[in-house]
């Protein structure tokens, strides 16, 4: 079955440490994004990318980096920077042209800092 | 930016009553979409409708683009139906931006 699939799905980061969250899909979509979400909030944008080697920031990109050298894959990293990482993260991929540019989204991964 | 509201931000319904969820945006849209997120968090695409109306079962949407509001309705409610209902609206291409939800308990 096509989908998207996000690991791990529970994540524990001590301070100061990096860390990778994947995100692989096999639907052939072009797009592919990264979303944060805390506790009783929607949804917010972290990177987002269009097509393979290009990705750009959304609005709350500080302390995280991407990359897309695959069309299927788009890792996001938690840097030491990035001063309140604990939420929950979601990744969503969606079509670039044709009639619908419905997002799917992944299960999602939960990080703590401890 | 673009800024979404989402009403009512709570809703308790009895199993089998219908409701309405109102989202109102701030500028034109090209690219409107419904989620309905379980309480596992898992987030599923309800409806792409960036105008006009569709339905799926016992869910329907309606898109008034020259309004800036969209309503999503859920007939014959079910506890199934219970979690959060996300709007979320793109100005222009795919990058979209989320309400801040209705959070639907639907007691049996």
């Amino acid at each position: 079955d096509g989908g998207i699939t996000q690991s791990p799905k529970y994540l524990f980061r001590k301070e100061g440490q990096n860390v990778t969250l994947s995100c692989e899909q096999n639907l052939n979509h072009d797009a592919m994004y990264w979303y944060r979400q805390d506790p009783g909030q929607g949804l917010r944008l972290i990177y987002y990318s269009q097509i393979v080697n290009d990705f750009q920031k959304g609005d709350i990109a500080e302390g995280y980096s991407v990359s897309r050298e695959k069309k299927e894959s788009f890792p996001l990293t938690v840097t030491s920077a990035q001063k309140n990482p604990t939420a929950f993260y979601l990744c969503a991929s969606s079509m670039q042209s044709g009639l619908n540019y419905g997002y799917t989204f992944g299960s999602g991964t939960r990080l703590t800092v401890v | 930016g673009i800024q979404v509201e989402q009403s009512p931000p709570d809703l308790i319904l009895q199993e089998g009553a219908n409701s309405t969820l109102r989202c109102n945006f701030s500028d034109s849209v090209n690219n409107l979409q419904w989620f309905h997120q379980n309480p596992w968090g898992q987030l599923i695409n309800l409806f792409y409708i960036p105008s006009g109306t569709k339905q799926n079962g016992r869910l329907s949407a309606t898109t008034v683009a020259t309004e800036r509001y969209s309503l999503l309705y859920i007939s014959s409610s079910q506890t199934t139906d219970s979690g959060v209902y996300f709007c979320a609206v793109a100005e222009y291409g795919n990058k979209l931006v989320f309400g801040a939800g209705t959070i639907l308990r639907v007691k049996s």
